[in-house]
């Protein structure tokens, strides 16, 4: 049964770097079936698609986040992590890691339970 | 970007009725849509996608139609854990774009 979960500090101060990790359990990450993502939910507000990559590490991003934002893969750990620089407080929100169903299309079938991300000196 | 608005914000119905919640796309996306039900403190969870696909393990209840920008998620008859927020999502181009949510509430 695929689970993934989040992990990483919960308060980050401005101006720092925000590095969060999903770890994958119940299916390989290096399945050429799946791709991996991140999105992010401010408190009481919608959501945001942040990033995507595959098993191989081809990445892409949301181009409002594209500057500040590297998402990578560890297949050895069954892992992959999200590096967002220069985060001010507008950056506070749940972040979650998700599935990218196997049709090719960026919708997600499967999420992390999420990790509240708190930018504040 | 692809700007998404959905209606109601929010609706307030009773155990029984059929719901629909309206999502339109500033632009046409041919069907590259999800629908998402997110419960306070929890993660979306997928319900559709191909605007009219059911994902795996979803009631029959829910259902989803619509083309060009104009789509609808209707729930047939709306049961006590159905109550939460739903969110429409494209996915026809970079970057996917969500709606800002419609909160079913009890009435």
């Amino acid at each position: 049964q695929l689970q993934l979960q989040e992990s990483g500090p919960g308060l980050v101060k401005p101006s720092e770097t925000l590095s969060l990790t999903c770890t994958v359990s119940g299916v390989s990450i290096s399945s050429t079936f799946y791709y991996w993502g991140w999105l992010r939910q401010p408190p009481g507000k919608g959501l945001e698609w942040i990033g995507t990559i595959n098993y191989s590490g081809s990445t892409y991003y949301n181009p409002s986040l594209k500057s500040r934002v590297t998402i990578s893969v560890d297949t050895s750990k069954n892992q992959f992590s999200l590096k967002l620089s220069s985060v001010t407080a507008a950056d506070t929100a749940v972040y979650y890691c998700a599935r990218r169903g196997n049709s090719g299309y960026d919708w997600f079938d499967s999420w992390g339970q999420g990790t509240l991300v708190t930018v504040s000196s | 970007d692809i700007q998404m608005t959905q209606s109601p914000s929010s609706l307030s119905a009773s155990v029984g009725d059929r719901v629909t919640i309206t999502c339109r796309a500033s632009q046409g996306i041919s069907n590259s849509l999800a629908w998402y039900q997110q419960k306070p403190g929890k993660a979306p969870n997928l319900l559709l996608y191909a605007a009219s696909r059911l994902e795996s393990g979803v009631p029959s209840r829910f259902s989803g139609s619509g083309s060009g920008t104009d789509y609808t998620l209707t729930i047939s008859s709306l049961q006590p854990e159905d109550f939460a927020t739903y969110y429409c999502q494209h996915y026809y181009s970079t970057p996917p774009t969500f709606g800002q949510g419609t909160k079913v509430e009890i009435k």
